[in-house]
């Protein structure tokens, strides 16, 4: 069964950093392409960064792209978002998604979320 | 890229048939697409991918109420004998080179 466990949010002021955590277990990451999806207080799903399978291919949104870094340790089976001069737009909850294969298509499988808030 | 459209509620009765659509961009008519839950207070939740010729497949356990259609620029969930839990948010998804699009989502109400 899969399993992916968010962890790493919490309370920031702007311009601040904080690095976001993806456990996933039932699953190889090599064979999956994994990404972030955010939800900001009482809107919709935004996509923000994604890394295939082979880990060669990182993409993300044009609102976080040079800000924002999406990267893997296959030995711990996890992924990570570096997210670095964080704004009151970054407010919102994080999902670790995965793909069903190495390529960036859809998402099968979410995670609960870790909620990040950025304030003075 | 791509673009998808949703509407942003739709109602039903308890017992009865919808049919939410997506609406991808014109450029993009060969585009599949996949179909998101999410319930009050909950994360999202993979329904299923969907193909511009309407075939599609669901996630683990999802209920045969549920199935998807296509057509055009248009692709479609519908969901039968609704339940109570059906209330939620549907979102659809889309991906291309280098990047994901999410529609802006259906609020859908059982009454």
């Amino acid at each position: 069964e899969v399993q992916m466990l968010e962890s790493g949010g919490g309370l920031i002021q702007p311009g601040g950093s904080l690095r976001l955590s993806c456990v996933a277990s039932g699953l190889t990451m090599t064979n999956h392409a994994m990404g972030w999806v955010r939800q900001a207080p009482g809107k919709g799903l935004e996509w923000v960064a994604a890394i295939t399978g082979s880990g060669s291919g990182t993409y993300y949104a044009d609102s976080v792209r040079g800000r924002f870094t999406i990267s893997r340790d296959t030995s711990k089976n996890t992924v990570y978002l570096q997210m670095n001069s964080l704004s009151a737009g970054d407010t919102a909850v994080y999902y670790c998604v995965k793909t069903g294969e190495r390529r960036v298509v859809f998402f099968d499988y979410w995670g609960q979320g870790t909620l990040v808030t950025v304030s003075s | 890229q791509p673009v998808l459209t949703q509407v942003p509620s739709a109602s039903a009765s308890l017992g009865a048939s919808v049919k939410l659509t997506c609406t991808v961009s014109s450029d993009h008519i060969t585009y599949a697409i996949a179909w998101h839950q999410q319930q009050p207070g909950k994360g999202p939740r993979y329904l299923m991918n969907l193909t511009r010729d309407g075939s599609h497949s669901k996630g683990d356990g999802i209920p045969d109420r549920f199935s998807g259609s296509s057509s055009g620029t248009e692709r479609f969930l519908t969901i039968s004998g609704l339940q109570s839990e059906d209330e939620a948010d549907y979102y659809c998804q889309t991906w291309g080179p280098g990047v994901v699009v999410f529609g802006g989502g259906t609020r859908l109400t059982v009454l």
